[in-house]
């Protein structure tokens, strides 16, 4: 199986400010890594597939990036509805993997 | 509309079999693979396993392999996710998803999740 280590596990944040989630793969992915956010008592929503691509609908505040087997989730300017976990997840092989999960939270 | 709905919440005892649904609508539900998606209480999720309605084809993750069932019945639009003998560490929210992607893949609509509870 891919193993994927999402970090960090938490972090806070204030409206406004710029917040990045880190995902990597330990082996090679491609391009497959998805971005899900979920908030409490809820499904999951896709944020982002294929590393960078919106998923329709996604305000433009979200990217993605990659580098290597390295991916990168941004937030920019944090919105009170974006406190949320994010998981990320690789659609390369299965089983399709998820990430530990990072919980985003207000400052 | 794309929909995924699923069975409502379960209670059950250690030892005793259940079956969970997910039903789709609002696309071709043959043309899509469908999968299960574990959330254990205050956990992350974990990939279990799909299926391809169209043709039955399954996959399982080696972590769930021998503990669970999938299944379709593609007449009805429905995917199914069974054990046989539940335990209390199966306890969690369970989710169908629908895969997308030419290539690689991405879980695009979620259902809106089966609590399973096993307790004595």
């Amino acid at each position: 199986d891919i193993q994927m280590t999402q970090s960090p596990s938490s972090l806070s944040a204030s409206v406004g400010d710029t917040v990045t989630i880190t995902c990597r793969a330990n082996q090679s992915i491609s391009s497959y890594l998805n971005w899900y956010q979920q908030k409490p008592g809820k499904a999951p929503n896709l944020l982002i597939y294929s590393a960078s691509t919106l998923h329709s609908g996604v305000p433009s505040r979200f990217s993605g990036s990659e580098s290597g087997t390295d991916f990168t989730l941004t937030i920019s300017s944090l919105q009170p509805e974006d406190f949320a976990t994010y998981h990320c997840q690789q659609g390369f092989s299965t089983p399709h993997t998820f990430g530990g999960g990072t919980k985003v939270e207000i400052k | 509309e794309v929909q995924l709905v699923q069975s409502g919440a379960e209670v059950k005892k250690p030892g005793e079999s259940l079956k969970i649904s997910c039903q789709g609508s609002g696309y071709r539900f043959t043309s899509y693979w469908i999968g299960w998606v574990r959330q254990m209480p205050g956990k992350g999720l974990e990939w279990m396993g799909i299926i391809y309605p169209g043709d039955s084809d399954t996959r399982y993750s080696p972590s769930f392999q021998g503990q669970i069932t999938i299944s379709a019945d593609k007449s009805i639009n429905t995917a199914y996710l069974q054990w046989s003998s539940l335990k209390a560490s199966d306890t969690a929210m369970y989710f169908c998803v629908r895969h997308s992607g030419l290539y690689g893949d991405y879980c695009d609509y979620w259902g809106q999740g089966t609590l399973v509870t096993v307790s004595s």
